[in-house]
């Protein structure tokens, strides 16, 4: 079975300063993994998501995130958080056979403090 | 012109009632999704239909009964509302059904059930 462990439910950083949101997955076969966004009373957006290409996928808005198969991890990173950053991050991943679901992470809460 | 678009935004009812939330998409896709978001932001798919057949059906109470009319229509009918079931509602709509597709969210149905 697939699934999605997201450490951390609140992030908080200072504007400027490095953003790290963590996402490790597990699945049996190799996966398709994603993140998306959630603004306050939005619904969620596509950042950014590794279809077994490039490891290091950009996204939108500054953001990328690393394939590392080795550490089964996908982590959002972007150099210099802004205040409009803040918001609900989710990973989530599907296998690509079989027809199986999108499953989501618990979320991540990024704060950024001016 | 909104992509994906539900109505109503805000839903507050009384417990045993029945009331339906609907989903359009004007983005030409073929694959649409019910998902639930609890009160800790938690996102757990609960149907799926690709060209108005049901794709993907998880643990949901028979309560809870999905219409697809028309590929860009997916509507949601809930019988005999429950405490528990106060959550928002998010539909998503990819172009097809195959598990690399971004997902593509309406702004969500808050319903409370009092």
């Amino acid at each position: 079975a697939q699934s999605v462990t997201q450490l951390g439910s609140h992030v908080s950083v200072s504007e400027g300063a490095l953003v790290l949101l963590r996402c490790n997955y597990s699945s049996s076969v190799p996966p398709y993994l994603f993140w998306y966004v959630q603004y306050p009373n939005q619904g969620l957006q596509l950042l950014l998501k590794y279809t077994s290409a490039a490891t290091l996928v950009k996204g939108i808005n500054g953001f990328e995130a690393e394939f590392k198969k080795s550490e089964t991890s996908f982590h959002l990173t972007k150099p210099s958080a802004h205040m409009s950053d803040a918001a609900e991050y989710f990973c989530a991943v599907s296998q690509n056979s079989g027809n199986t679901p999108l499953v989501f992470g618990k979320g991540t809460r990024l704060s950024v403090i001016a | 012109d909104t992509a994906v678009s539900q109505t109503p935004k805000y839903l507050v009812t009384q417990m045993g009632n029945d009331k339906s939330i609907k989903c359009e998409q004007n983005l030409g896709h073929d694959t649409m999704y019910w998902y639930k978001q609890d009160s800790k932001k938690f996102l757990k798919i609960m149907f799926s239909y690709n060209n108005k057949e049901l794709i993907i059906n998880e643990t949901v109470p028979n309560r809870f009964s999905p219409k697809s009319p028309d590929k860009a229509h997916l509507n949601l009918h809930i019988n005999s509302l429950e405490l528990g079931d106060s959550a928002v509602y998010f539909c998503a709509s990819s172009l097809g059904a195959t598990r690399q597709e971004t997902q593509y969210f309406g702004p969500g149905t808050r319903l409370l059930v009092l």
